[in-house]
């Protein structure tokens, strides 16, 4: 099946600084890219809908000023969390969506980040 | 409002069949899926249906009704690492998916 990669796994940073993950579909192009965020013990959280060469839409709720998105290419799709802060800290999941309305989302392995 | 319910934790036995109900209410519909979540991972995906009835794979197996809003994922002959969170996702029309909070799957042996 369809692969995407997230990078990093882990990140553990102090209270303050920036963050940035990438997710790349590694066997296909991705036309639309979703970001969740998940705390513990609850369900994925839709952040923001990225597609590629436009701006995200984000979901009501999520600063766009401190979660910026990018999707520069087909394949690559990034997350910068600004400024972050302990509050910040959690699991967040890349999906990709190879194009066609019913083509199945295809998850990221993730990226635990400790914001310290 | 767009919503996808499912029990919250559900027990079952070594080498049994469960069967996990996921009722939703979406903006549209363009299918529902199913995904599979072990505990620190990222879901995989399990299952897709946009047509009435009943899909199998392998162990797996899922059944959607649309009159009804419904749909279930059939899991045969249990063994220890289907233990994992099973996760309900309807597409809406806008092909966003609506999540439930996630089913918790205890095999006991």
């Amino acid at each position: 099946g369809a692969v995407v990669s997230q990078h990093p796994s882990w990140v553990i940073c102090k209270s303050g600084t920036s963050v940035k993950i990438e997710c790349r579909s590694l066997d296909f192009q991705a036309t639309t890219m979703f970001w969740y965020r998940q705390f513990p013990k609850q369900s994925l959280m839709l952040m923001a809908t990225s597609n590629e060469g436009s701006k995200a839409t984000y979901e009501q709720g999520v600063e766009k000023d401190k979660f910026l998105i990018n999707h520069a290419s087909l394949t690559l799709s990034t997350l910068t969390v600004t400024s972050a802060h302990p509050e910040d800290s959690s699991f967040y999941i890349c999906s990709a969506h190879s194009g066609g309305p019913t083509e199945t989302q295809y998850f990221g392995p993730g990226t635990r980040l400790l914001v310290l | 409002g767009q919503n996808i319910d499912q029990p919250t934790e559900m027990t079952a036995t070594e080498g049994a069949i469960v069967q996990i109900n996921c009722t939703y209410q979406t903006s549209g519909f363009n299918g529902l899926f199913w995904y599979q979540q072990h505990a620190g991972e990222a879901p995989t995906f399990l299952s897709y249906n946009v047509l009435d009835g009943l899909e199998e794979k392998g162990r797996f197996s899922s059944f959607l009704s649309r009159s009804k809003g419904y749909s279930y994922l059939l899991l045969k002959e249990l063994q220890m690492k289907d233990s994992a969170s099973y996760l309900c996702a309807g597409m809406d029309s806008n092909y966003q998916l609506i999540w439930g909070a996630g089913t918790k799957l205890i095999i006991k042996p």
